[in-house]
């Protein structure tokens, strides 16, 4: 069970945006930057996010980050099939005095 | 172009070792901090330990705690994870991870991944 938590599913139809959310505390998100990595089982994960909202090269800007004190959102701006994948956030916890992952979130493309 | 390719990996009883290992390409590898992250089967994402570029700050999760130990060889930009006292809990898929060089725990490539499968 991780300190960071996330809906294990969530859905869209191609085109609709969807939001994913992560859900810590003072000692993990209200404290530190968060990150999103998108895996797709059987491939590498990449990076989506990082420090909450920027975005690494090669990302599309329909991916979008934000942090409002012990949460932070994901959102997918016009869904494409190609988006179904695990979605994870990510933040130092200073408890655990590392790094930990949310639970991740699959998401559907219908 | 950046590469980071696992070995080492297979089936291993219970209680025994596995040494993976991870070489690198196309980054100044001397400069970044580095990582293993596994993902179990039905489960998702778990950091398990990281290392900074010269190995003067490692750190693990708790479930692995004096089981494995991370290390690193600049000169020839590899990057290792001693396994020990293997549980059927640690099968898993094992990713080698390059941090970002001003980010200790922003993972910004990944490997791979290989396998690892702990059973009798």
């Amino acid at each position: 069970q991780s300190v960071v938590t996330q809906p294990p599913s969530a859905s869209g139809t191609p085109g609709q945006t969807v939001t994913i959310s992560c859900s810590g505390s003072n000692s993990n998100i209200g404290d530190n930057t968060v990150d999103w990595y998108q895996h797709v089982p059987g491939t590498a994960p990449k990076l989506l996010i990082y420090k909450n909202n920027r975005r690494p090269s090669g990302v599309p800007d329909r991916f979008s980050g934000s942090k409002s004190g012990t949460s932070a959102s994901l959102a997918i701006s016009g869904l494409q099939s190609e988006d179904e994948a695990d979605f994870y956030c990510a933040t130092w916890d200073d408890t655990l005095h590392g790094p930990v992952f949310g639970g991740g979130t699959k998401l559907t493309v219908l | 172009e950046l590469q980071l390719v696992e070995s080492g990996g297979g089936l291993v009883l219970p209680g025994r070792s596995l040494r993976l290992s991870c070489a690198t390409s196309g980054f100044p590898f001397d400069d970044c901090p580095m990582h293993w992250v596994r993902r179990a089967p039905g489960k998702g994402l778990e950091w398990i330990s990281g290392i900074s570029w010269n190995s003067g700050t490692i750190r693990y999760v708790d479930a692995v705690k004096g089981r494995f130990t991370i290390s690193r060889d600049n000169a020839k930009n590899s990057l290792y994870l001693q396994m020990n006292n293997l549980r059927p809990e640690d099968t898993a898929f094992y990713y080698c991870v390059k941090g970002q060089d001003d980010g200790w725990s922003v993972f910004d490539h990944w490997g791979q991944g290989i396998l690892v499968t702990v059973s009798s």
